[in-house]
């Protein structure tokens, strides 16, 4: 199985609404990514997970708040969104980081509008 | 600082023919380069991979060239087909796992 999968594939929230995306993979990967990406432009890292621990926050607004459960879940809890954060969001695994760096899976994506 | 960025923003090509897609890097310390394919609506999808102390490398239909002196990537595509048509991204990667993408380039195959 070298399926990344995500829930849901649309989601429209307002600005004062909280929200989950949720990602899952079952390749035994220990490393997994969230990517923004706006459209006509390429994806941009925001958060990287090494052992279900946080090892990269690209500087992202408090109002994103990853969380990692287990070794194959990975979700984005959204809080207070605004408009430009409307995106698809993109969900990866890999292989464990600081070993080498390996092809990274991605995952089908989350469609967002912040309304 | 990092960056990766391709030459041509759009390529069209007739079906069959060969494509070539570039890309440049600038951080002459990175080791790892990747090629993803993205199509309308959904999630790159990984086509090749080089190491740096790689110059070449073949898969079914693509290769994968990287020059280290110039800093210079490209995708060959051979006999491209309309299943081609998407964006194709180039992308750097650290040890670390952060990914650096490049500004895409479009490609389009005509029948």
């Amino acid at each position: 199985d070298t399926e990344v999968t995500q829930t849901p594939k649309h989601l429209v929230m307002g600005m004062t609404n909280k929200k989950s995306l949720k990602c899952e993979q079952h390749m035994g990967h220990r490393a997994m990514y969230w990517y923004k990406q706006k459209a006509k432009k390429p994806p941009e890292l925001m958060f990287v997970y090494s052992y279900e621990k946080l090892s990269i926050n690209e500087s992202v607004p408090s109002r994103f708040s990853p969380e990692c459960p287990n070794s194959s879940l990975l979700n984005l809890h959204l809080h207070a969104l605004q408009p430009e954060d409307s995106a698809l969001y993109l969900c990866a695994s890999s292989q464990p980081t600081g070993t080498g760096p390996f092809e990274q899976y991605f995952g089908p994506g989350t469609r967002l509008t912040v309304t | 600082g990092e960056s990766v960025g391709l030459h041509l923003p759009t390529l069209s090509v007739q079906e069959g023919d060969n494509s070539i897609i570039n890309c440049a890097y600038s951080n002459s310390a990175s080791d790892y380069f990747i090629w993803y394919k993205q199509e309308s609506g959904k999630g790159p999808q990984f086509i090749i991979d080089i190491r740096s102390n790689m110059d070449k490398r073949q898969g079914q239909r693509v290769t994968v060239l990287l020059n280290k002196t110039v800093k210079h990537l490209s995708l060959q595509i051979a006999a491209t087909q309309p299943g081609d048509s998407a964006v194709y991204f180039c992308a750097e990667s650290n040890l670390y796992g952060k990914l650096t993408f490049g500004q895409g380039t479009i490609l389009t195959v005509h029948p």
